[in-house]
C-alpha cells in the first residue's frame, strides 16, 4: 500500500523567514496531495493541495510544488508569521482514504 | 456553513466498556470517513462511507470496532470492550460527492483507563 514519509519531524524558523517541508511517497497510482494544518486540539484543517496533472499550486503565502517522476512534493510558506506555528500534515491519495504522513511541527520565532 | 462536528469531545472509559462516538458531516457530503490519530502520529484511515453503505473498512482494527451511518448522513462509530491500546483522538471528516477534498471535524479524544 501507499507510504508517506515527511520530513523534518521539527522545525523552528524566525518570524519572516520561509519554512519548506517535504514529502515522498511510494505508490504510482497516487493522484491528489492535500495539506493540512493541525492546532492544537484542534482537527486538521486543509490549506492547500494539488493534483497530479499540475506541477505546482500558490496561494498567498503558500505553495505546494509536486514532482511525480520522484514521487515528491513539498509545501513552502513565505513570510513565516507566528500564527503559522502548528503541525502540518502531507497526505496522499491512492484511492480514496488518504494517507498521512507522520507531521512536521512547526515553530516561527517571534 | 456548518463544518463537520463530533461528540462527545471527550470521552473518558473504563477498560471493557462499550462507548459510541458520534459525527455530523458538511450538510449534503455524501462521503464520510473515520480516522485514528494516535500521539505524535498522522491520522489513519478506518473506515469510509458512501451514502448508506461501508465503501471500504479496510483500517477497521479488529471486530471491536464497528461503524454505521443508516440514513446517510450522521454517522456512529461503535467500540466493544474497550482496550487501553484503543486511547486516541478519533477523527471524522466528509467530501462531497464527485470532491476529492476531505474536511475534518474537531475529533473526540477518547481515554480508555
Amino acid at each position: 500500500g501507499e507510504n508517506v514519509e515527511q520530513h523534518p519531524s521539527t522545525l523552528s524558523v524566525q518570524e519572516g523567514d520561509s519554512a519548506v517541508i517535504k514529502c515522498t511517497y511510494s505508490d504510482s497510482a497516487s493522484n491528489y496531495f492535500p495539506w493540512y494544518k493541525q492546532e492544537l486540539g484542534k482537527g486538521p484543517q486543509l490549506i492547500i493541495d494539488i493534483r497530479s496533472n499540475v506541477g505546482e499550486k500558490k496561494d498567498q503565502r503558500i505553495a505546494v510544488t509536486l514532482n511525480k517522476t520522484a514521487k515528491h512534493f513539498s509545501l513552502h510558506i513565505t513570510e513565516t508569521q507566528p500564527e503559522d506555528s502548528a503541525v502540518y500534515f502531507c497526505a496522499a491519495e491512492p484511492n480514496t482514504p488518504l494517507v498521512f504522513g507522520k507531521g512536521t511541527r512547526l515553530s516561527v520565532i517571534a | 456553513g456548518a463544518g463537520v462536528s463530533q461528540t462527545p469531545s471527550n470521552k473518558v472509559t473504563e477498560k471493557g466498556k462499550y462507548v459510541e462516538l458520534r459525527c455530523d458531516p458538511i450538510s449534503g457530503h455524501t462521503a464520510l470517513y473515520w480516522y485514528r490519530q494516535s500521539l505524535g502520529q498522522g491520522p489513519e484511515f478506518l473506515i469510509y462511507f458512501q451514502g448508506t453503505g461501508a465503501a471500504d473498512d479496510s483500517g477497521l482494527p479488529n471486530d471491536r470496532f464497528f461503524a454505521v451511518r443508516p440514513e446517510g448522513s450522521v454517522s456512529t462509530l461503535k467500540i466493544q470492550r474497550t482496550e487501553r491500546g484503543d486511547s486516541a483522538v478519533y477523527l471524522c471528516a466528509s467530501s462531497s460527492a464527485g470532491g476529492v477534498e476531505q474536511y475534518f471535524g474537531p475529533g473526540t479524544r477518547l481515554t480508555v483507563t
